[in-house]
């Protein structure tokens, strides 16, 4: 199946960095899902975008969509140890529950 | 807290055996839900859509047969796997859509996923 251009694919970095990551399509989607999932659990839902140009916050988290509803990106400001793992984008079109996932970026803090 | 649980967490098979895996929505009703599967260090791939009341809708290259989908209820969905084997060793994980005051999809919740390991 499809799946969404995630970027950077791995990130090394370290604690109190701030972290940049984008994920774009060759489609348009309505809404727009960030996930991280830790390893051997599901995927926990961090932030939604609902409208193109949209700018949320959660925590240290800030995500936007993009205005031409192709790409979106996720920061995370002053990174900590509980923050590594994998971060997934999805798509979702309007009226059809599916889901589109990213490739994924896997975030490693180096100590 | 967690709004979609699946049961087990985890399971080990021998080969030709059948498995079944719960996913349960918990504090919302889900007349949909969802099918993944995540190959180590891959991402999600959606395997089927479960639907309430009628039959799932496979995504190409799903066997249908050998994936078999119940969603007994609006708050349960299961998938069995049929006659599995090694390369059926999997983390297997759900999601349900959760509606909003609009009527329309609020947002997708996940459980925790089941590793299956088919000896």
């Amino acid at each position: 199946g499809q799946q969404l251009n995630q970027s950077p694919q791995s990130m090394f970095i370290q604690e109190g960095e701030d972290v940049s990551m984008n994920c774009t399509s060759s489609s348009i989607f309505n809404t727009w899902l960030w996930y991280k999932q830790d390893p051997g659990e599901g995927p926990v839902l961090l932030i939604a975008l609902y409208k193109a140009g949209e700018l949320t916050s959660n925590g240290r988290l800030t995500a936007q969509f993009g205005i031409t509803r192709k790409d979106s990106f996720l920061n995370i400001s002053a990174s900590i140890p509980s923050d590594v793992g994998i971060y997934f984008c999805a798509g979702q079109v309007f009226g059809n529950e599916k889901l589109t996932f990213g490739t994924g970026t896997r975030l490693t803090i180096i100590p | 807290g967690a709004v979609v649980s699946q049961h087990p967490s985890r399971v080990i098979c021998k080969s030709g055996t059948s498995v079944k895996i719960e996913c349960r929505s918990l504090d919302f009703q889900a007349t949909t839900m969802f099918w993944y599967r995540q190959f180590p260090k891959q991402s999600l791939m959606l395997m089927a859509t479960s639907n309430e009341g009628s039959k799932a809708t496979y995504e190409q290259g799903v066997e249908k047969d050998k994936f078999l989908i119940n969603h007994a209820s609006l708050t349960l969905s299961t998938l069995t796997v049929t006659s599995a084997h090694p390369e059926d060793s999997s983390f297997y994980i759900c999601s349900a859509p959760r509606l909003g005051a609009s009527g329309f999809t609020d947002t997708q919740y996940f459980g925790p996923g089941t590793r299956l390991t088919v000896l």
